[in-house]
């Protein structure tokens, strides 16, 4: 059982926005604005879309954002495209001696 | 251009050790941490520890506490991670991933091309 909740899967058409939610708790998400996002296609080492909540790595498209509101983060990509077909993973930063945990992912479908 | 480069792949008994290196160039090795993050076959992310290469303090996941050891040669700008006593579900690709947080809020740009492990008898 991952320590951050995510949907299993969402899709969406191409042209149209998804959003993807992260659960966690006053000691992980909720506690600081240490959440990123990653993207990962299949039999690659994951990408870093997001971080810090909603700023974006240089060359990451303003497709995608992030915002969080308590002890939820959500991960938006609008105006969807065939290539951000991919499994995506939320992270946060823990109060924990495990610094950090991840999410269990979510498997995107552009339909 | 940052690069994390990894040893390549593994096949080890239960109860064995493995030994992951990754080398780090285009940037300055001891200035950022180094994190290892596993992902068993068709699963999610799991974090196993931390490494300053600077001081080579450590932090590890409770879940591998005595059973991981990271170190570092600054010499070569390399990384270690070491796993014992493995068992089948230890069978899972390893990354190491550069924290570019200078608070060490673990945040990972840039990730090596992963290692994968394979424990069997």
């Amino acid at each position: 059982q991952s320590a951050l909740t995510q949907p299993a899967s969402v899709s969406g058409s191409p042209g149209q926005s998804i959003t993807i939610s992260c659960t966690g708790t006053s000691s992980d998400v909720g506690g600081y604005n240490y959440v990123s996002w990653y993207q990962q296609h299949p039999g690659k080492a994951p990408k870093l879309m997001i971080y810090e909540v909603s700023n974006r790595p240089s060359g990451v498209p303003d497709r995608f954002s992030g915002s969080k509101s308590g002890n939820t983060a959500s991960l938006t990509i609008s105006g969807l495209q065939a290539e951000d077909e991919a499994d995506y993973y939320c992270s946060s930063y823990t109060s924990s001696s495990t610094l950090a945990v991840f999410g269990g992912g979510t498997k995107l479908t552009v339909l | 251009q940052v690069q994390l480069v990894q040893s390549g792949a593994e096949v080890k008994k239960p109860g064995a050790s493995v030994k992951v290196s990754c080398k780090a160039s285009g940037y300055t090795f001891t200035g950022y941490y180094m994190h290892w993050v596993r992902q068993a076959p068709g699963q999610g992310l799991e974090w196993m520890g931390r490494i300053n290469p600077n001081s080579g303090g450590t932090n590890y996941a409770q879940k591998f506490q005595g059973r991981v050891t990271m170190t570092r040669d600054t010499s070569i700008s390399t990384a270690y991670m070491e796993l014992s006593r493995l068992r089948s579900d230890d069978t899972a690709v390893y990354y190491c991933a550069r924290d570019f947080s200078l608070v060490g809020a673990t945040t990972f740009d840039y990730w090596g091309q992963g290692t994968l492990v394979t424990v069997s008898s």
